[in-house]
């Protein structure tokens, strides 16, 4: 089975401060790993994706996230938050055994940049 | 460039009454699904499906039903509503599995029922 967790629900950081959002998966295969990121009363937006090759994926608006095997995880980053980066973040799982087509996706961690 | 779009976007039901959800994706996309969104519970998939005809339960899918008769056309039904199926509903597709390939989502249905 495939599920993902992000163990904390807020993040408040300083805007100009790096950010990071936790993620943490469990596969039995290879993970495919998503971030999304919503705005209010928004659908979700695709951020970025590890599919294979480098540990560190670029994605949009200046975010990069780190996939680690060892530890089983693929935390967001980026180097200086904006306001604007608030918003709900969702990290995303798909294993590359099994027959699940769908995606899992964690709780989501409420991101706040404070001005 | 409309993406994927949902209708409605809000509406209040009585318990026992049905509703329909349509989403329509204009990119051609072979998968859709059906995802609720429920506070600190991320997003569960209700159904998806993965071509025009095909259909399969997810992780949610009791008291709903779906159907893709067109290849842009996912419907999200409900037969009777219950106040357990007050959420915020999001349709997605993708060209491929959901795993390989970023989907993309509607704008969302708040449903309350009363």
């Amino acid at each position: 089975a495939q599920s993902v967790a992000q163990p904390e629900d807020q993040v408040n950081v300083a805007e100009g401060n790096p950010l990071t959002v936790k993620c943490t998966y469990s596969v039995s295969g290879n993970p495919y790993l998503f971030w999304y990121v919503q705005y209010p009363n928004r659908g979700l937006q695709f951020l970025l994706k590890y599919i294979t090759g480098d540990n560190l994926v670029k994605g949009s608006y200046g975010f990069e996230a780190e996939f680690n095997k060892s530890q089983t995880s693929f935390h967001l980053k980026k180097p200086s938050a904006l306001v604007s980066d608030s918003a709900l973040y969702f990290c995303a799982v798909r294993d590359s055994l099994g027959s699940a087509r769908q995606l899992t996706f964690g709780s989501g961690t409420q991101l706040t940049v404070l001005p | 460039n409309a993406g994927v779009t949902q209708t409605p976007k809000f509406r209040v039901l009585k318990t026992g009454q049905s509703m329909t959800l349509l989403c329509a994706q204009d990119m051609n996309h072979e998968y859709m699904y059906w995802y609720r969104q429920d506070p600190g519970m991320g997003l569960r998939l209700i159904h998806y499906s993965v071509g025009e005809g095909t259909t399969a339960k997810g992780e949610v899918p009791d008291g709903y039903n779906v159907s893709r008769l067109k290849k842009q056309n996912f419907l999200l039904g409900l037969e009777s509503a219950a106040p357990s199926q007050t959420s915020v509903y999001f349709c997605a597709s993708s060209y491929g599995p959901g795993g390989r390939t970023e989907a993309f989502f509607g704008q969302g249905t708040r449903l309350t029922v009363v």
